[in-house]
């Protein structure tokens, strides 16, 4: 049962463009959230996360945004550079698990010159 | 700072054989996750110890299992390996504060081929 969800596979965004990353989510105690990039035959690199008592955090380039009466948050990179393209995932921690990352199904990401 | 560090990354097996990962998390992180990746499956969360206890467990057969050490590092275990195990494991650790989530950083992974 997937509880984090990536719906879209696959964005190709010009350079210097905004990309915008979409995930929803089903568990109601998912309270912490956070996005990771992945290169090939590489660990995840952690980019940005947000408590659920937020509803924006931002990191240079790197804003997430979180809607819980949605239950969707998402990702926005502005400008997008070539080395964004990569794989992104949403994961998502419930409160009785901290340790246990959910993770949505990814977004391949491609920035065009 | 040094990262966190798997090994070794990349093994290749047999079917019926089993096999042994290890992991190192950041120094002073207590709480170290195990990760299976596959193209079909995406990652799948496997288990998680702190302090050298199981504290979580994903929904994975007993063939898998994990312990940690004193100091922290962790070792997995596969026994009876089939042509499924086949997958990149990814072992992450943290420093979870009290009553919150943290930032999980990821090793390099292992990348096991069963044949």
């Amino acid at each position: 049962d997937q509880q984090v969800k990536q719906n879209s596979p696959s964005l190709s965004v010009q350079e210097g463009r905004i990309s915008i990353l979409n995930c929803d989510y089903t568990n109601s105690m998912f309270d912490y959230f956070l996005w990771y990039k992945k290169y090939p035959a590489e660990g995840p690199t952690f980019l940005i996360s947000i408590s659920s008592i937020k509803d924006k955090n931002e990191d240079g380039r790197f804003t997430v945004f979180l809607n819980k009466s949605a239950k969707h948050l998402s990702l926005h990179i502005v400008p997008s550079q070539p080395g964004d393209s990569a794989v992104y995932f949403c994961a998502a921690y419930p409160t009785d698990s901290w340790g246990k990352l959910q993770f949505g199904a990814g977004t391949q990401v491609v920035v065009t010159p | 700072k040094a990262g966190v560090t798997q090994t070794p990354r990349y093994l290749i097996k047999t079917r019926g054989q089993q096999v042994t990962l290890s992991c190192s998390p950041i120094s002073g992180h207590r709480s170290v996750s195990w990760y299976q990746q596959t193209p079909g499956q995406g990652l799948q969360f496997l288990f998680e110890y702190f302090s050298e206890t199981q504290r979580n467990k994903g929904n994975f057969p007993g063939r898998f299992s994990g312990r940690q050490f004193s100091n922290s590092r962790s070792e997995m275990n596969v026994s009876t390996l089939e042509l499924g195990d086949s997958a990149l494991y990814l072992c992450a650790s943290s420093s979870p504060g009290q009553g919150a989530g943290s930032e999980q950083f990821f090793g390099p992974g292992t990348r096991l081929t069963v044949l």
